[in-house]
Parts: structure tokens; C-alpha cells; sequence
């Protein structure tokens, strides 16, 4: 059970806009910096945002990514087909047994 | 090109050992730090471990402190884990990943191999 819950799954049509939420706490996210990974089926992670809201190159700015708090935030705009993928948030967590931690995991689906 | 190739994964009993090899090549590996991070069948992420650019720091999720090694040769560009123990619930894919910050370790990781299956079972 991750210390970061994402919604199962959100969508949207060619286009159109989707964001995935992130909720952690202050062990987490409220003191450390956030990265996403869109993991497309079959295939290995890939990095699109580090340190809250920085993109790696190659990765298009449809791709941002925003911190509030204790929760983080990872948009994605003009939706493709080539973007049905599921994505993971991950964090440092300084709790007792400091661990990185990845989220639970959002699966986009465009309509 | 950056490329990181997995091998080492089969099928052992539990109680086992297994030892997982990643190859790099296409950067200077002594450089960055690396992971090793899982996925089991159906599931997410998880991260399992981290070594140092120069194998003097390592770091394990609470799942595998104790049982898993993870090790590092620069000279052969090779990164390997050792893991002893083995449980049902190690049955994985297990990913190696470079790290994105040079000469330190941010749990950002850019690059990844394409895995190799571990799997625990009598």
C-alpha cells in the first residue's frame, strides 16, 4: 500500500486536457521534490518531470507538472492515443523507514 | 545512446539466491548512480535500491534490507544485485535505472532497461 494515492484512472478525448493528482503528506511531497514516469504498455518507465515541474529533453511541454503542499499534480494537454499509458508520481518519504516511494498509479485512457 | 540491458532472471524456489546483472553502456557509468526498481505482474512500481557513483553508499527499500545486496563494477560498466532469501513476493520485473544527477543521487531516473523477470516459486 504506496503512501501516495493517485486516482485509478482518468480520461479524456484527442485534445483535450487530463491532470493526475498525487496526495501525500508532509513526511513526503510537502518536503521533497516530485517526479513523474509515464509507463506506456509493455514497456519500461520514462521520466517526464523531475524536481516538481522540470522536463527532461525530448519530453514535450504538453507535459507539465505542479507541487501544492502535500500533493502534486501532473497535467497533460492536446491529448493523443499515443499518450494512453499509465503514469506513477514518485517521492522521497522521511517517515520512519525512509524509502523512495512511487504512487499508486493512474491509468489514462483517451476516449 | 544510452542502453542498459538486464539479464539474470529465472524461475527459483523460495528460499533462494539469484544474482541480476545490468550491462551499461552509452555514458560514463562511473559517474551516476543506479537502481534497481520492481514491478510485479500487475502491479506498480517499487523501488528496491540505490548504489552511489562510486559503490561507497547504498540504500534498500525495508522489503529487501537484509536480503538483497546491491554492487556495482566500474570497470566492466556492470551493475548487479544479489538476492538471497527469496520470497513469493519478489516475483518482479526488475528494472535498472540511471540516475540523472552526476557525481550524486537524485531518485530522478532517466534512463531505464527494459527488465528482467524474477520468479519465486516451488
Amino acid at each position: 500500500q504506496s503512501v501516495l494515492t493517485q486516482p485509478p484512472s482518468v480520461s479524456a478525448a484527442p485534445g483535450q486536457k487530463v491532470t493526475i493528482s498525487c496526495s501525500g503528506s508532509s513526511s513526503n511531497i510537502g518536503n521533497n521534490y516530485v517526479s513523474w514516469y509515464q509507463q506506456l504498455p509493455g514497456t519500461a518507465p520514462k521520466l517526464l518531470i523531475y524536481e516538481n515541474n522540470k522536463r527532461p529533453s525530448g519530453i514535450p511541454d504538453r507535459f507539465s507538472g505542479s507541487k501544492s503542499g502535500t500533493s502534486a499534480t501532473l497535467g497533460i494537454t492536446g491529448l493523443q492515443t499515443g499518450d494512453e499509458a499509465d503514469y506513477y508520481c514518485g517521492t522521497w518519504d522521511s517517515s520512519l523507514s525512509a524509502n523512495y516511494v512511487f504512487g499508486t498509479g493512474t491509468k489514462v485512457t483517451v476516449l | 545512446e544510452v542502453q542498459l540491458v538486464e539479464s539474470g532472471g529465472v524461475v527459483v524456489q523460495p528460499g533462494g539466491s539469484l544474482r541480476l546483472s545490468c550491462a551499461a553502456s552509452g555514458f560514463t557509468f562511473d559517474d551516476y548512480a543506479m537502481h534497481w526498481v520492481r514491478q510485479a505482474p500487475g502491479k506498480g512500481l517499487e523501488w528496491v535500491s540505490l548504489i552511489s557513483w562510486d559503490g561507497g553508499s547504498t540504500y534498500y527499500a525495508d522489503s529487501v534490507k537484509g536480503r538483497f545486496t546491491i554492487s556495482r563494477d566500474n570497470s566492466k560498466n556492470s551493475l548487479y544485485l544479489q538476492m538471497n532469501s527469496l520470497r513469493a513476493e519478489d516475483t518482479a520485473l526488475y528494472y535498472c535505472a540511471k540516475d540523472i544527477k552526476k557525481w550524486g543521487y537524485s531518485y530522478d531516473l532517466d534512463y531505464w532497461g527494459q527488465g528482467t523477470l524474477v520468479t519465486v516459486s516451488s
